[in-house]
């Protein structure tokens, strides 16, 4: 069966630092793949999108960038980090039927 | 574009059933999808209707679809406390490539 994990689940930076926050799936090949961020209020927002190693989709112009450099791995990252990148960031997988499976989340907070 | 809306909050006694609404403007959605968050965790995937489905029902959960309003509902019937969580609805969208257009989300409160 599929897994999906993120790593750390919890992380605080200061601001100005660099982040890294990695997402690996298991028990698929070739997945599409998915980073959003959703902040206090609530909702989801899609920051990049994946359809194979090297190809990356922004959904939203900001300080982070996205990179896949192994089949079943998406890296969320920024050089700069600012305030407002404080928020839970969620990585998902596309099923068959368009569905996506989510991982468990990393709270990032910006101090 | 696309756009999903839900009501942000419900509250329910333990053992009433719970509706939770939801509206869509793309006609084109395939796919309708109900996600449960528990507090610090990710979306759990709870069900799915095609659309050219009315109704779907898997076990406590029935899903009502009326396509001709762009209305989806989810019910659960004989709600728990462990039922409390944000229930978010979303359409799929085909723009060149797979996205999920996903609505505020619903809060649901169950009180014992």
């Amino acid at each position: 069966s599929q897994t999906i994990h993120q790593w750390p689940a919890t992380l605080v930076q200061p601001v100005g630092s660099p982040l890294s926050l990695e997402c690996t799936v298991e028990g698929t090949s070739n997945p599409n793949l998915y980073w959003y961020r959703q902040a206090a209020g609530r909702g989801l927002q899609l920051l990049f999108y994946s359809v194979g190693i090297g190809q990356i989709s922004s959904e939203v112009p900001q300080n982070l960038s996205a990179s896949r450099p192994q089949d079943r791995q998406f890296i969320l990252s920024s050089k700069k980090l600012l305030l407002s990148d404080s928020g839970f960031y969620l990585c998902a997988w596309k099923g068959t039927g368009g569905e996506q499976y989510f991982g468990p989340g990393t709270r990032l907070t910006v101090t | 574009g696309e756009d999903v809306e839900q009501s942000l909050f419900l509250s329910v006694r333990e053992g009433d059933s719970s509706v939770i609404n939801c509206t869509y403007t793309d006609s084109s959605s395939t796919y309708l999808y109900w996600y449960k968050q528990e507090p610090g965790a990710g979306l759990q995937l709870l069900t799915y209707i095609f659309s050219n489905m009315d109704m779907k029902q898997d076990q406590r959960l029935t899903v009502l679809l009326n396509k001709k309003d762009k209305h989806l509902s989810l019910r659960i019937a004989d709600t728990q406390t462990g039922d409390s969580a944000i229930y978010f609805c979303a359409e799929s969208s085909y723009s060149g490539y797979s996205t999920l257009t996903f609505g505020k989300g619903t809060m649901l409160l169950v009180s014992p």
